[in-house]
């Protein structure tokens, strides 16, 4: 049974700063793996979306890494704001049910100060 | 615009009053689920769907139906509620092949009392 885990749990850090999400997960035959934010009461919204193929994604401020091998996912935020306070959850599709049923983590709760 | 609506958004029931959340999206997609969100146990897929006329279990499906008669629509029906289905729901959906990006409605908070 595939089981994501998301570290740290809660993560404060000042604006401006650079930072780093991780997401690990049990079984690396997945199809893809996708990170999402979520908002206090909101639902949630895609960010990135990395294939199984690939090794990683950029959106802007936003790069997200993955390593099938090891079982890894790195999201990276550069020049923190804010705004991008937010609770942070990565999700892989797979391997069971197909690459459309996702395991989530439990997130990262992220608060970035001014 | 591209999007997956739920209604209601909110709503607080007593026990054993059947309920239903409706789920709809204007993608095309096949694809459908319900999840639910529990603090600490993260999102949880309820039941799914691969198509019209096609549902299958998820994870924790023990007291919800679900139905798919029309591609868009896929409502989550609470037949008779108990406190521990008070939760945050969530649908989504995707194509069921290609990139299958998830896309998620905005929630429906449920508390049974």
């Amino acid at each position: 049974k595939q089981e994501v885990t998301q570290i740290p749990a809660a993560l404060s850090v000042p604006e401006g700063e650079n930072l780093v999400l991780n997401c690990s997960f049990t079984d690396s035959a997945i199809y893809n793996l996708q990170w999402f934010r979520q908002d206090p009461g909101k639902g949630l919204t895609s960010l990135l979306l990395i294939q199984s193929s690939q090794r990683e994604q950029t959106s802007g401020r936003l790069n997200a890494s993955l390593d099938k091998s090891s079982g890894r996912s790195t999201l990276y935020i550069a020049a923190s704001q804010p705004g991008d306070s937010a609770t942070y959850l990565c999700a892989v599709g797979g391997p069971t049910g197909g690459g459309n049923k996702l395991t989530f983590g439990t997130g990262t709760q992220l608060k970035v100060e001014l | 615009e591209a999007q997956v609506t739920q209604n209601p958004r909110y709503l607080i029931t007593v026990t054993g009053k059947k309920l239903t959340v409706t789920c709809s999206q204007n993608m095309n997609h096949e694809y459908m689920s319900w999840y639910r969100q529990d603090p600490g146990l993260g999102l949880r897929q309820i039941y799914y769907s691969m198509n019209v006329e096609v549902t299958d279990k998820g994870d924790v499906p023990e007291g919800y139906k679900v139905s798919r008669k029309e591609k868009r629509n896929f409502p989550l029906i609470l037949e008779s509620p108990s406190p521990n289905q008070t939760s945050l729901y969530f649908c989504a959906s995707s194509h069921e092949t290609g990139g299958l990006e998830q896309y998620f409605g905005p929630g429906t908070r449920l508390t049974v009392t």
